[in-house]
């Protein structure tokens, strides 16, 4: 099974900031990644689909980037309604699913 | 526009059967997949299984083959998560979504279920 894990865990930064968030899986899953907020008592979102494509609708200080088994997950300028738990997800074809154990953002 | 609608919360004791459904509209049902994902109380998002409403066909989490059972009725566009008997570490809010436009992620989501398991 592939396991995925994220860093750092949990993160905190000023509103401006720019964060960085990396996620590694154990063995090399091609550009099958996607990243997802969940902000405090709401549904999980999808931000960014097959490693680096923005959702249709999302802010463009969202991006990705990575393939292989190290990707990276950047918000350019910390907003305040960013505050959220960011999960990366591995995906098959068939399709199976796993996430990472999410990463925690609030400001300072 | 594209919507999934859970059912309430439930407050169920140990051994005792559920399921809990999600209504799709805004779009054409048996086109897409839908997913069920577990987030237990503080704790990240479990993939639980998926299934393709068009024919039913379903894959499962290996760590939740045989713990539940997915299934959907396309002829009112609504997918189910059932369990036979509930434990209290089912106690968790579900979530179905639905497969994006493009890739394969997961892009349209339920408001959640809270599924409560305690005598």
């Amino acid at each position: 099974d592939i396991q995925m894990t994220q860093s750092p865990s949990p993160l905190s930064a000023s509103v401006g900031d720019r964060v960085t968030i990396t996620c590694q899986a154990s063995q090399d899953i091609s550009k099958y990644l996607n990243w997802y907020q969940q902000r405090p008592g709401k549904a999980p979102k999808l931000l960014i689909y097959d490693a680096s494509n923005l959702e249709t609708g999302v802010p463009s200080r969202f991006s990705g980037s990575g393939s292989g088994t190290d990707f990276t997950f950047t918000i350019s300028s910390l907003q305040p309604e960013d505050v959220a738990t960011y999960y990366c997800q591995h995906y098959d074809n068939l399709p199976r699913f796993t996430f990472g154990p999410g990463t925690k953002v609030d400001i300072k | 526009e594209v919507q999934l609608v859970q059912s309430g919360a439930e407050v169920k004791e140990p051994g005792e059967s559920l399921k809990i459904s999600c209504k799709g509209s805004g779009y054409i049902f048996t086109n897409y997949w839908i997913a069920w994902v577990r987030q237990m109380p503080g704790k990240g998002l479990e993939w639980m299984g998926v299934i393709y409403p068009d024919d039913s066909n379903t894959l499962y989490s290996p760590s939740f083959q045989g713990h539940v059972t997915i299934s959907a009725d396309k002829s009112i566009s609504t997918a189910y998560l059932h369990w036979s008997s509930l434990k209290a570490s089912d106690t968790a809010i579900y979530y179905c979504a639905r497969e994006s436009r493009r890739g394969l992620g997961m892009g349209y989501w339920g408001q959640g279920t809270l599924v409560t398991v305690s005598s």
